[in-house]
């Protein structure tokens, strides 16, 4: 069974400074991992993704984030925050070689951006 | 990629009514989801819908009340049956294209 975690429902920061948004999954087998964001009143679109690989995956709009097995976790995060950012970012797992492939989320976090 | 649309974009229906949700995709996919996100929460996955099979339903959702169908490999229906007030989320569908996932624009429903 696979689970994510989210700390933090809202996280607030400064126009320029760091955004750190965290995420903590539960996976039997080897993961894959998602970070989603969602702008109000629109779809889905997928920020970045690790399958394999590089632990540290860049995405669009200047985040990233690194995937640590022995932590098993997947921040998000962008050395400077814009006020574009402001939206709800869902972290999500689905499992490496299932031929599922359905994706958990997790319970999201929205970020706020103060002038 | 894929692009996805679904219909319709919103709906206000009554309750007690059901309304069918269709999503066209624009390559053949195996697989299909079906998404509910309920006002200010997460997603929660209702089903996987394989073309030529019966959807398999995540725990909390059954079939007579999400019915779905998969004629082909680029198309599902979700209907939402005997709907009530609880019902009222947005609906999102789904596919799988070699190890991404993408989504539709959703169904946003609202039940009075």
């Amino acid at each position: 069974a696979q689970s994510v975690t989210q700390l933090g429902s809202h996280v607030s920061v400064s126009e320029g400074a760091l955004v750190l948004l965290r995420c903590n999954y539960s996976s039997s087998v080897p993961p894959y991992l998602f970070w989603y964001v969602q702008y109000p009143n629109q779809g889905l679109q997928l920020l970045l993704k690790y399958t394999t690989g590089a632990t540290l995956v860049k995405g669009i709009n200047g985040f990233e984030a690194e995937f640590k097995k022995s932590e098993t976790s997947f921040h998000l995060t962008k050395p400077s925050a814009h006020m574009s950012d402001a939206a709800e970012y869902f972290c999500a797992v689905s499992e490496r070689y299932s031929s599922a492939s359905k994706i958990i989320f997790g319970s999201g976090t929205r970020l706020s951006i103060r002038p | 990629s894929a692009v996805i649309s679904q219909k319709p974009s919103r709906d206000i229906c009554q309750r007690g009514t059901s309304l069918t949700i269709q999503c066209q995709v624009d390559s053949q996919v195996t697989m299909m989801f079906w998404y509910r996100q309920q006002p200010g929460q997460s997603l929660t996955l209702i089903a996987t819908a394989n073309q030529g099979s019966e959807a398999t339903y995540e725990s909390g959702f059954v079939i007579d009340k999400f019915p779905i169908s998969r004629p082909n490999l680029t198309f599902s229906t979700l209907t939402v049956s005997n709907m009530s007030p609880e019902d009222s989320s947005i609906y999102l569908c789904s596919v799988d294209l070699k190890n991404e996932q993408f989504f539709g624009p959703g169904t946003r429903l609202t039940v009075l």
